[in-house]
């Protein structure tokens, strides 16, 4: 059963505009969520976090949105770069039961230049 | 440079055959994990360890062994009792477990074919 989803396989965004990728979630005890960039045939690298205390977290170009009542959140990039062309997996977790991630099936972004 | 290695990139083994990942990390992280990724699912995951010589199941533990003999190492071995072996293989770790979050580190993957 999945419950971290992700439900935009894949999203096109033109350079400089700003990239929406969503991410929904069935477990209301996830408190931690994170956003992973994966580039082909390597592994994932983090990007930025949120705590369930928080309902905004920005760092430079990226800032994740969580609305822990409707179980969503969402990263925003702007701009858009044609290096962000990348898959995004969000990833949830329950912090006092361990370190156990639970992963979004990816959404696919290409920025065209 | 301090990092999670894995090895080899790609890997190719007759059907039938065990075969052993390996995974390294020189970060001095207690926890490591390992996720296997198949086109259009995110990551599962398959065994994770919390500390030397103790391992837990994940989600899809069956037909995969690990070992956790070593901080450093957390070799996984696809056996033959596993069913559809053929996929990309990622090891992660983290400064610690329990309690508290904190952020997993990606080796750069292992492609596994099996023919």
């Amino acid at each position: 059963d999945q419950q971290v989803k992700q439900n935009s396989p894949s999203l096109s965004v033109q350079e400089g505009r700003i990239s929406i990728l969503n991410c929904d979630y069935t477990n209301s005890m996830f408190d931690y969520f994170l956003w992973y960039k994966k580039y082909p045939a390597e592994g994932p690298t983090f990007l930025i976090s949120i705590s369930s205390i928080k309902d905004k977290n920005e760092d430079g170009r990226f800032t994740v949105f969580l609305n822990k009542s409707a179980k969503h959140l969402s990263l925003h990039i702007v701009p858009s770069q044609p290096g962000d062309s990348a898959v995004y997996f969000c990833a949830a977790v329950i912090q006092h039961t361990g370190n156990q991630f639970y992963f979004g099936t990816g959404t696919s972004l290409t920025v065209i230049p | 440079d301090g990092g999670i290695t894995q090895s080899p990139k790609y890997l190719f083994r007759k059907e039938g055959q065990n075969v052993t990942l390996s995974c390294e990390q020189n970060l001095n992280h207690d926890a490591m994990y390992w996720y296997r990724q198949d086109p259009g699912q995110g990551l599962r995951l398959i065994y994770y360890s919390q500390i030397v010589n103790d391992f837990q199941k994940g989600d899809i533990a069956e037909g995969y062994s690990v070992s956790r003999e070593k901080k450093e190492s957390f070799p996984l071995t696809v056996t033959s009792a596993q069913k559809n072996p053929t996929a990309f293989y990622l090891c992660a770790s983290s400064i610690k477990s329990g309690g508290s979050t904190d952020t997993q580190y990606f080796g750069p993957g292992t492609r596994l074919t099996v023919l």
